[in-house]
């Protein structure tokens, strides 16, 4: 777990202004992910990539971006079109040939 | 699509008493059922794990059992310690892009 960091841990934003999250890793991992959770739910995939350079969209990626232009790096945008997107934002990663994802500390997001 | 449900949402036991929570899943071609503990504004973290070929897993006091027949797999804790209070969460995936479902949360209160 340790090897994967997320910034700002709190993010605070104003309506119509799209922001970045960042998500890094330094376990040579392949596949990274992003996945939003509201209060007392359980988490929603974002995005996912499993290679650099590719990513595709999960359940809720409407108002989202992302891009993986580096294998440690897979920063998601919350752009203004997301209605609702005060959230804890929670970014993990993946070796391949591996089931097992973990998990970031997460990067709360508020929307004044 | 998948479609993961956790029950109960909370749960409330006396230390040193079992605890079980369980979950159903609907996409038979699920084949991977991570449980990740989550404690307040923290990361989840993975806590055990089984795949479709087993039946039943155990480390220490947790154990998970699946029922493919049934769609169903539980975690059971025994011994329950103050320690083990925070929230619960299932998930199901399938496939090579191991997208995980989550259950919406059971949020364990064990009394001292």
């Amino acid at each position: 777990d340790g090897g994967i960091t997320q910034s700002p841990k709190y993010l605070f934003r104003k309506e119509g202004q799209n922001v970045t999250l960042s998500c890094e890793q330094n376990l040579n991992h392949d596949a990274m992910y992003w996945y939003r959770q509201d209060p007392g739910q359980g988490l929603r995939l974002i995005y996912y990539s499993q290679i650099v350079n590719d990513f595709q969209k999960g359940d809720i990626a409407e108002g989202y971006s992302v891009s993986r232009e580096k294998k440690e790096s897979f920063p998601l945008t919350v752009t203004s079109a997301q209605k609702n997107p005060t959230a804890f934002y929670l970014c993990a990663s993946r070796s391949q040939g591996s089931d097992t994802q973990y998990f970031g500390p997460g990067t709360r997001l508020t929307v004044l | 699509g998948e479609n993961v449900e956790q029950h109960p949402s909370t749960l409330s036991v006396q230390e040193g008493d079992s605890a079980v929570i369980k979950c159903t899943y609907s996409d038979s071609a699920s084949n991977y059922f991570p449980w990740y503990k989550q404690e307040l504004g923290k990361r989840p973290q993975l806590i055990i794990d089984i795949r479709s070929n087993v039946g039943e897993k155990k480390d220490q006091r947790i154990a998970v059992t699946l029922n493919k027949t049934a769609k169903h797999f539980s975690l059971h804790i025994t011994e329950t310690q103050p320690e083990d209070s925070a929230v619960y969460f299932c998930a199901a995936s399938k496939g090579s892009s191991y997208k995980l479902i989550f259950g919406s949360g059971t949020r364990l209160l064990v009394r001292p």
